[in-house]
């Protein structure tokens, strides 16, 4: 049963750092990896979606890396705002079984917090 | 973009009562429908996957004859709590796919409080 870890649980930091949110995974045979935001309350808004045959994936000032041997994705925000601040959630996606596709498997979050 | 449509964005019931949940694709044919649930300060579990059409498969521990899903067409499928108790406080969230190589589009969730 694959499981999903992200490191660290809660991050606070000065407006304009450069930062580094950590997601691990047990099973490597993944579909893909995706990074959401979830503000308090609300649904999800999907960031990046990594193919399992790609090793990183940019938006804007953001920049996702996947290395499915190790079982390990990052999310790199540049430059931080203090819009930034949410819970940045990992999801990996399993391979296909056939008969279309499966739920995702999500970590709990990294609740990130950009100080103006 | 795909967009998913979610009401109510907040309900409160009484214990005892049912709750219904409506899940909608605007823009594209939701073939697969997934309904995910979240404990404060858990991660989102996956409760039952449904195919148009189909009856929902449930994820181990979830109670089908609790939480009834309903897929009748490509852009609408329910998810109705029975019996609600305090214990089924929690928030609710559908996504929708259009098939088997694209990703999946969220709702906005629905925050239920059983009182």
């Amino acid at each position: 049963k694959q499981e999903v870890t992200q490191i660290p649980a809660a991050l606070s930091v000065p407006e304009g750092e450069n930062l580094v949110l950590n997601c691990s995974f047990t099973d490597s045979a993944i579909y893909n990896l995706q990074w959401f935001r979830q503000d308090p309350g609300k649904g999800l808004t999907s960031l990046l979606l990594i193919q399992s045959s790609q090793r990183e994936q940019t938006s804007g000032r953001l920049n996702a890396s996947l290395d499915k041997s190790s079982g390990r994705s990052t999310l790199y925000i540049a430059a931080s705002q203090p819009g930034d601040s949410a819970t940045y959630l990992c999801a990996c996606d399993p391979p296909r079984s056939g008969g279309g596709a499966d739920g995702l498997t999500f970590g709990k979050g990294t609740h990130l917090i950009i100080q103006p | 973009g795909a967009v998913v449509s979610q009401h109510p964005s907040w309900v409160i019931c009484k214990s005892g009562t049912s709750v219904k949940i409506e899940c909608r694709s605007l823009d594209f044919q939701a073939t697969t429908m997934f309904w995910y649930r979240q404990f404060p300060k858990q991660s989102l579990m996956l409760m039952a996957t449904s195919n148009e059409g189909s009856k929902a498969t449930y994820e181990q521990g979830v109670e089908k004859d609790k939480f009834l899903i309903n897929h009748a067409s490509l852009t609408l499928s329910t998810l109705t709590v029975t019996s609600a108790h305090p214990e089924d406080s929690s928030f609710y969230i559908c996504s929708g796919a259009r098939g088997m190589n694209t990703e999946a589009f969220f709702g906005q969730g629905t925050r239920l409080t059983v009182v």
